[in-house]
């Protein structure tokens, strides 16, 4: 069965630098998508970056990269350079397909929190 | 694109009282799903359908609730006898099939409050 774990509830980092946060995730599935995910205070899901299980490089979109080890089954999402408006939750989800139908759960959660 | 549409943002109402949420995905997205989000649950996916047809129903919680989609550009998420614990944010995602990312894009919510 799919899961996905995310074990920081809250991280703090100072402004303008760098701060990972962890997530693994448990599959039987050979082929399957991992994803980020930002929510804001106003409560919205914003889409940070994709990983596929096979993709042979880390993702990266902008100050977004997703430090990819298979082996380990962990998918952590580094943001360089933090911002003030980078204050969210962030969601790490896992998408099983085809086979698994290409249901998608998501982990916990981490709140960030970037000090000025 | 107007992106996936919920309504309503947000509803009040009184235990036993039925509840109906309503979703329009993005047109030509083959996958639509029903999530439920609360502080002790986090983000739970209740149903999901594929081409209008519904895959996984695991994570419905209970015969109160049910989902349908009739067609490929509505689906409701019903509660009834809603009860106070069902308060919550509901979301609805939708997605593109097929090879790729296939990156859901989710509705602003709705805010369930059961009185």
């Amino acid at each position: 069965a799919q899961k996905i774990t995310q074990t920081q509830p809250g991280m703090f980092v100072q402004e303008k630098e760098a701060v990972t946060l962890d997530c693994t995730y448990d599959t039987s599935d050979p082929s399957y998508g991992l994803f980020w995910y930002k929510q804001p205070s106003s409560g919205e899901m914003i889409f940070l970056i994709y990983q596929g299980s096979y993709d042979q490089q880390n993702a990266t979109e902008g100050r977004y990269s997703l430090n990819f080890q298979k082996a380990r089954k962990s998918a952590n999402l580094v943001i360089s350079a933090s911002q003030l408006g980078d204050s969210a939750m962030y969601f790490c989800a896992m998408r099983e397909a085809p086979g698994g139908g290409f249901k998608t759960i998501f982990g916990a959660g981490t709140r960030l929190f970037v000090k000025a | 694109d107007a992106g996936v549409i919920q309504s309503p943002r947000h509803e009040v109402t009184e235990m036993g009282q039925e509840v109906t949420l309503r979703c329009k995905p993005i047109s030509g997205h083959d996958y639509l799903f029903w999530y439920r989000q609360t502080m002790m649950r986090g983000l739970e996916l209740l149903i999901y359908f594929n081409n209008n047809v519904p895959i996984d129903d695991s994570g419905m919680p209970e015969d109160r609730f049910s989902a349908k989609m009739p067609n490929a550009s509505f689906s409701t998420l019903k509660i009834q006898p809603s009860e106070p614990r069902d308060s919550a944010v509901y979301f609805c995602a939708s997605s593109p099939g097929g090879a790729g990312a296939n990156v859901l894009t989710f509705g602003a919510g709705s805010r369930l409050t059961v009185l």
